[in-house]
């Protein structure tokens, strides 16, 4: 069974601070996804990444998937509040539709 | 575009009645669609993989004659909590794949049994 674990498994910071958020597995994955789930409602696609080593940014995110294709980050530059939400990693691969999801980063920005 | 719908956003129903929960590709084809359950706080938790014109593949733990799914068409999936029971309450979400490694995901139902 594939397992992705996220750390942290909260965090709250101060508007404008940055924060980095891991995936991390010990198995391979042929292509990773990174969603925002906010409160009452269903996941977002925000990217994914499919190369090893691929650094893909989206706006103030940097999302980097490693040489091994066993982690991924994601990096927020200059939180903001509407940043809050449920980031969730999951990981696919090739001719298996279905999603391992990480376990789940609660992030929180203060004003 | 990749829009997925689900309906009811939410539903409130009596222990031992039945609920019915849609979910449609709005602008897409979906020969598979999935069914998720999300606990307060967690992450989500597969449930099964609902495939157009066939029976649908449950996850280990999950009773089918509980959670009956029919994939009519290729733009509806509908999850079935028959018998539902205060445990049953919970967040459902269906997604519609394209392709292997994208999901597009409903806005989930919530579902409180009494």
């Amino acid at each position: 069974t594939q397992l992705l674990e996220q750390s942290p498994q909260f965090l709250s910071i101060q508007e404008g601070e940055n924060l980095t958020v891991y995936c991390n597995s010990s198995s391979v994955f042929s292509s990773l996804q990174w969603y925002r789930q906010e409160p009452g409602e269903g996941p977002v696609l925000l990217v994914t990444v499919v190369t090893g080593g691929e650094v893909k940014k989206l706006k103030r995110l940097t999302f980097q998937f490693g040489d091994a294709r066993k982690d991924s980050s994601l990096h927020i530059t200059a939180a903001q509040t509407g940043d809050t939400g449920l980031y969730l990693c999951a990981g696919s691969n090739f001719g298996n539709e279905k999603l391992t999801f990480g376990t789940g980063t609660r992030l929180t920005i203060i004003p | 575009g990749a829009v997925v719908s689900q309906h009811p956003s939410w539903v409130i129903c009596k222990s031992g009645t039945s609920v019915k929960i849609e979910c449609r590709s709005l602008d897409f084809q979906a020969t598979t669609m999935f069914w998720y359950r999300q606990f307060p706080k967690q992450s989500l938790m597969l449930m099964a993989t609902s495939n157009e014109g066939s029976k649908a593949t449950y996850e280990q733990g999950v009773e089918k004659d509980k959670f009956l799914i029919n994939h009519a068409s290729l733009t509806l999936s509908t999850l079935t909590v028959t018998s539902a029971h205060p445990e049953d309450s919970s967040f459902y979400i269906c997604s519609a794949s394209i392709g292997w490694d994208t999901q597009y995901f409903g806005p989930g139902t919530r579902l409180t049994v009494l």
